[in-house]
Parts: structure tokens; sequence; C-alpha cells
């Protein structure tokens, strides 16, 4: 398997419940993203992990919980969210973190439904 | 503050035509700008990235364009296929020491058989 797999692909949850969104790169890439992608808005970055360290996260509301417990593997918790939090999550990797040079790859992502 | 403009939000054209998606920013200090495709429920796959120092970038029936002096990038698509529907984006990369991507909406590209 290569590239950048997300699972699920569906994901509805009411507002009282917990649930993971999981992300996993196959590239050997450093960087790890995540993004959120609402309709007709441009993509908004969440959360950055260089060498599993978090080293941006642009005032996303704690209700969103990431963790990276190695460089290939990325995870969202979700718990108590909002129906405005119904959205495409996408993860993303890149080589090298912040450089103009690595392009980033993405995941098919998770299309979240809250209700 | 940098900002990124894709007009139109969509655009629907029959098979076999030549286009060109726009793309705006606000301000030309930039590093570089990447165009993406989108298909419906699906992840981004980057098509094109044109360095700050460059003008111009082809692959296949694509061809990328930037004028960072009037803050516009273009992306030609020859002789338009179905299979060429999809969204596309743009994005600039930017900053100083902190270097980030910065999106634009992206138009929604239809191709009429």
């Amino acid at each position: 398997e290569t590239g950048v797999t997300q699972t699920p692909r569906h994901l509805v949850m009411g507002m009282t419940n917990k649930k993971s969104l999981k992300c996993e790169q196959h590239l050997g890439h450093n960087a790890m993203y995540w993004y959120k992608q609402s309709a007709k808005k441009p993509l908004e970055l969440m959360f950055v992990y260089n060498f599993k360290e978090q080293t941006e996260n642009n005032s996303v509301p704690s209700r969103f919980s990431p963790e990276c417990p190695n460089s290939s593997h990325l995870f969202l918790h979700l718990h108590t969210l909002q129906p405005e939090d119904s959205a495409l999550y996408l993860c993303a990797s890149s080589q090298d973190y912040q450089a103009a040079n690595s392009p980033l790859h993405f995941g098919n992502g998770t299309r979240l439904t809250v209700t | 503050k940098q900002e990124v403009t894709q007009i139109p939000a969509a655009l629907s054209v029959p098979e076999g035509e030549n286009l060109v998606l726009n793309c705006s920013f606000t301000d030309s200090a930039i590093y570089n700008l990447q165009w993406f495709r989108q298909d419906p429920g699906k992840g981004l796959t980057s098509l094109l990235l044109i360095q700050s120092s460059q003008r111009e970038q082809t692959s296949g029936r694509l061809n990328a364009s930037l004028d960072k002096s009037s803050g516009r990038s273009t992306l030609y698509i020859a002789a338009s296929q179905p299979g060429d529907s999809a969204t596309y984006l743009c994005a600039v990369a930017v900053g100083d020491s902190n270097y980030q991507l910065i999106w634009g909406a992206g138009t929604k590209l239809i191709i009429k058989p």
C-alpha cells in the first residue's frame, strides 16, 4: 500500500459521541497535517506535526484533539462536536515541514456529519 | 494579509475546448504557487508547482503561468475531456521563517460530453 490512507471514509456522529479519525502515510515523510474543508471555503489548516512533534495549532477548538504516535500515523480525536463541524477532514504529509519544494500528498479524506 | 481568489467558482464548457482557470493573490511575496485537482469526495492531487522565479510549468495538456507582479496565475487546459471535470484549487506559499500555504476556494469545472 502506498500514499496516504484515511479511515473511515464516512462518519456520522451525534454531538455527545466520541470518535477518532485515522491517517497513515507510507511515503516516509516527516511532516503530517490535518485540514478541514467546508463547502465553498478555502482549506483550513488545523494541526501540523513534524517528526511527531506538534508545531502548529491554528486556534482549533479543544473538542478536536490530535495525536501523532509516530511519523507514519496521525489521529484526530473528536468529542462533543457541533453541527458546524460537519466537513471533509483531510490528512496530508510532506517530506519536510515548511519546505517550499516539498509538495503535499493528500489522503481521500473523512466525510464527517454531526447530527 | 495574503488572500487568494479563484473566479469563477464554477465553469461548464463543451468537450474539446481549451480553457483557462484563474487564480489571483494580493501579495507578490510568495515562494511558489501550486495547482491542485480534487475529484468529488476525494483528496487533492498536486498538478503543477511554479517556483517564484519561474514563469510557467507544463505537464501534458496542462500549462500553468505565474505573473507575480500582477498577482495572477492561470491554469490552461488544452483539448478538455470529461475526465478533466473536477475542482481545481490554487495555493500560494508565503512566510518568512514560517512558510505556510494560503488556499483559494477553488473552481469547479464541468466538461460536457
